[in-house]
Parts: structure tokens; C-alpha cells; sequence
């Protein structure tokens, strides 16, 4: 059975930084691009970052580009997202998820919470 | 590049059926083959409903079903059942935004 499973959230001070990781379980994990994709409290679904099956290749969005970077260790099955210069709309629930191909999502960790106030 | 938008809100009563859409904002969401529906409880994580516009994942009910026409993609779900009343989202390989900013389906 597929199983991800996120952890390293909490709270930071905006400029901050926060290490999340997704530990992968259930299915070859060297097989898969990965992704992070963010909720917002009472938002929806932002895709975050994808990286390639060997981590060669790393998409981010705009607002991240720079502060935040995705890697992985496919000798762990784990996905990293290390994040710097956190921003107050930062603040989500930062699900990783597996990518089947043209981003589409098929399974879902339970998400993990980063909070940054002041 | 399209962004993509939904309704809101959307409800029916037990066993009615009911369709959200997913819009693009140009005429390109007509050419997208890679559309996918999420579902997602409360607290938990989106869960895969439909890819590549209307083929549902293993395990996924034969209520839940996905199309496309003109400038819109849908999600229906038949004979609606109180453990439907969730947030949907679409999401788009190629729009501006992949996903669409979510439908809340309530279940009178």
C-alpha cells in the first residue's frame, strides 16, 4: 500500500527557515516525479514544486523561486522542500504527492502544517 | 494559458445528481487532455477522482464521472451520497494555475 507521510512543519519566524520531509513507502519510488503542492488556511490547493525521478530536473512556482528548494534521496525514498526566508503567506498545509504523469496526483500525504508569525 | 474557475458552491439531495464545472478563462481548455478532479474531506488530504478528463482510479465509485465540452470540463456525481459532500477541485495540465480554486459540494 502507498504511504506518505510528512513531517518538519511548525512554527518560524518570518526570514525563517524550515526543512519538510516526505517519506515514501509502497510503490518504487525511483519510478516517480514527486511534488509539493500548499493550502493555505480556508484556501485552495497551490501547486509548490516538482523535481524528476533522478533530481535532475526542478519546476517551482514563481513566488518560491529562490527561497525554497526541492530535493530528494531516492536511497531513503524521501522527498525533501527546504525553505528560507519565510514569508507570512507562506503560512499552509504542505501536502507532498506522487505525480503519474502531466500532473496529475495520485496519492496524497496528510499534509504538515507551517505556521510563520511573528 | 487559462486560468481555471469553478462555482463556489454546489449541493443536491441524497441520490440526486450533481455537476460542477471547471472554465477556463480562453477557449484553449477546449485542447486540454490532461484534466483531473480531486476530492477532499476536512482535515485530510485530496484524494484522486478522475484523470485525463473522464477515467476514474481503481476503487473510485462509478457515481463520480468526468467530461468535457466546449470551453468547460465537468465533474458528476450520481446519486449523491452523504460522504460526497466535500471540496472538489479541477486541475489542469497546462493552465496558468494547474488547479482550480475548489468547489465546496454540499449534501442537503
Amino acid at each position: 500500500e502507498v504511504h506518505l507521510v510528512e513531517s518538519g512543519g511548525g512554527l518560524v519566524q518570518p526570514g525563517g527557515s524550515l526543512r519538510l520531509a516526505c517519506a515514501a513507502s509502497g510503490f518504487p519510488f525511483t519510478n516517480y516525479w514527486m511534488n509539493w503542492v500548499r493550502q493555505a488556511p480556508g484556501k485552495g490547493l497551490e501547486w509548490v514544486a516538482n523535481i524528476n525521478i533522478d533530481g535532475s530536473e526542478k519546476n517551482l512556482l514563481d513566488s518560491v523561486r529562490g527561497r525554497f528548494t526541492i530535493s530528494r534521496d531516492n536511497a531513503k525514498n524521501s522527498l525533501f522542500l527546504q525553505m528560507s526566508s519565510l514569508r507570512v503567506e507562506d503560512t499552509a498545509v504542505y501536502y507532498c504527492a506522487r505525480n503519474i504523469g502531466f500532473e496529475t496526483f495520485d496519492y496524497w500525504g496528510q499534509g504538515a502544517l507551517v505556521t510563520v508569525s511573528s | 494559458q487559462s486560468a481555471l474557475t469553478q462555482p463556489p458552491s454546489a449541493s443536491g439531495s441524497p441520490g440526486q445528481s450533481v455537476t460542477i464545472s471547471c472554465t477556463g478563462t480562453s477557449s484553449d481548455i477546449a485542447n486540454y487532455k490532461y484534466v483531473s478532479w480531486y476530492q477532499q474531506h476536512p482535515g485530510k488530504g485530496p484524494k484522486l477522482m478522475i484523470y485525463e478528463v473522464n477515467k476514474r482510479p481503481s476503487g473510485v465509485p462509478d457515481r463520480f464521472s468526468g467530461s468535457k465540452s466546449g470551453n468547460a470540463v465537468s465533474l458528476t456525481v450520481s446519486g449523491l451520497q452523504a460522504e460526497d459532500e466535500a471540496d472538489y477541485y479541477c486541475a489542469a495540465f497546462g493552465a496558468s494555475q494547474l488547479f482550480g480554486g475548489g468547489t465546496k459540494l454540499t449534501v442537503l
